[in-house]
């Protein structure tokens, strides 16, 4: 049973692509959020969505503009590519603002 | 603003040897504070987590942290270390009650010796 999923697991593109990462999630949950672990495993909240609205918008490059169709899915996609964009992209999901659960990650290479 | 740091980016400790990893916090405000585990090429998995109340928290794996407001502190032990243990820790600060936003710290890798 997986609580929280992202597609693809691994990405690699060239500079300038555009590009989508995938997020569902099966638990019931009203919040999603994406996260952006860079290459010194530092971590840190990008967006997060409540009931398809979004709450939380950190400073990030507008290239980058998240989706929810529904509440279940989150999606972020990337334009423009940069090389400063490979990271790994964490989702989560959490309901009434208590613990979030994290999916397993998209590593983003490109090159 | 809230914040979190974590003491020490590597910690490396026997098998059966007591775990300690440390976390000091600011915040301006009544914090809620976690500690996740990242193993390798995986998702974050929560710990423990301290909200309010009892000030010593206990979580999966055997792992607890005590909230010290005095010394803004939520340090992470385990009297002892498996070699299961070994990964990456991430304490995290949720300084607005509700906000539903995470700050995390830098994280600490944990090795254990055999």
């Amino acid at each position: 049973d997986t609580a929280v999923s992202q597609t693809p697991k691994y990405l690699v593109t060239q500079m300038g692509n555009d590009k989508s990462i995938k997020c569902e999630q099966n638990l019931g949950h009203d919040t999603m959020y994406w996260y952006k672990q860079d290459s010194k495993k530092f971590l840190k909240i990008m967006f997060s969505y409540n009931n398809k609205e979004l709450i939380i918008n950190e400073t990030v490059p507008n290239r980058f503009s998240p989706k929810s169709p529904d509440k279940a899915h989150l999606n972020l996609h990337i334009n423009s590519l940069e090389l400063g964009d490979s990271a790994v992209y964490f989702c989560a999901s959490s309901k009434d603002g208590n613990e979030q659960f994290f999916g397993p990650g998209t590593r983003l290479t490109v090159l | 603003a809230q914040s979190v740091t974590q003491l020490g980016s590597h910690v490396s400790v026997s098998e059966g040897a007591l775990v300690l990893l440390r976390c000091n916090y600011s915040s301006s405000v009544p914090p809620y504070l976690f500690w996740y585990v990242q193993y390798p090429n995986q998702g974050l998995q929560l710990l423990l987590k301290y909200t309010t109340g009892a000030t010593l928290v206990k979580g999966i794996n055997g792992f607890e942290a005590e909230f010290k407001k005095s010394e803004t502190s939520f340090h992470l032990t385990k009297p002892s270390a498996h070699m299961s243990d070994a990964a990456e820790y991430f304490c995290a600060i949720e300084g607005i009650q509700g906000a539903q936003k995470l700050v995390f710290g830098q994280g600490t890798r944990l090795t254990i010796n055999p």
